[in-house]
């Protein structure tokens, strides 16, 4: 079945750690995105990339950071410079030139 | 600015009555619409779409929304609510650049 992994789906970290969140997709989707979700704020965009190698700053980049070498994956790292990194974490693709995004299960992480 | 407003946080309807999400957008342009689907802990699922053409569009389970231009808005709607309706739901507009601008979100309860 085609679809969006993310893994894990529960992460816990200690103040001042960087943490690799995975994103994998097996839909062929050529755009990637990273959302935020906090109670009450909707999702917020962090980085996205249209194309292997290349991504954009979204609306709330500071202290994450991303990668895209490969077509399928877009791993996104909280780094220690979040300030307040506990939040839920969205992964989603679309096809090229398209808005209609799908989602993965996301990841809940807890810093403390 | 484009915005995204959902103006209820929360609604509750009784197990087979009728329901209106109400949803209302700040966009310059022709708006790509959607409606998402969060059920607790999950990542979203589209309900719905709307790009042009007919304003009435149904989507899966039952829903459907209408999209009036002279409103900005594009409410989301089903006759008869179940039970597994109970979930947080999202409206988005897609704007420039494939990005897409999500409203914070409504919760549904639904009794008995």
């Amino acid at each position: 079945d085609g679809g969006i992994t993310q893994s894990p789906k529960y992460l816990f970290r200690k103040e001042g750690q960087n943490v690799t969140l995975s994103c994998e997709q097996n839909l062929n989707h050529d755009a990637m995105y990273w959302y935020r979700q906090d109670p009450g704020q909707g999702l917020r965009l962090i980085y996205y990339s249209q194309i292997v190698n290349d991504f954009q700053k979204g609306d709330i980049a500071e202290g994450y950071s991303v990668s895209r070498e490969k077509k399928e994956s877009f791993p996104l790292t909280v780094t220690s410079a979040q300030k307040n990194p506990t939040a839920f974490y969205l992964c989603a693709s679309s096809m090229a030139d398209s808005y209609e995004q799908y989602f993965g299960p996301g990841t809940r992480l807890t810093v403390t | 600015a484009q915005s995204v407003t959902q103006p209820d946080i929360h609604i509750t309807v009784s197990e087979g009555a009728s329901l209106e999400l109400r949803c209302n957008y700040s966009y310059g342009a022709t708006p790509y619409l959607f409606w998402y689907v969060q059920s607790p802990g999950q990542g979203l699922q589209l309900l719905l779409k709307y790009f042009s053409g007919d304003t009435l569009v149904q989507g899966i389970k039952g829903f459907e929304a209408e999209f009036k231009r002279s409103q900005s808005s594009f409410n989301l709607r089903k006759p008869s609510v179940h039970w597994s309706d109970a979930a947080e739901y999202f409206c988005a507009v897609g704007t420039g650049g494939f990005k897409t601008i999500f409203g914070a979100g409504t919760r549904l309860f639904v009794k008995a």
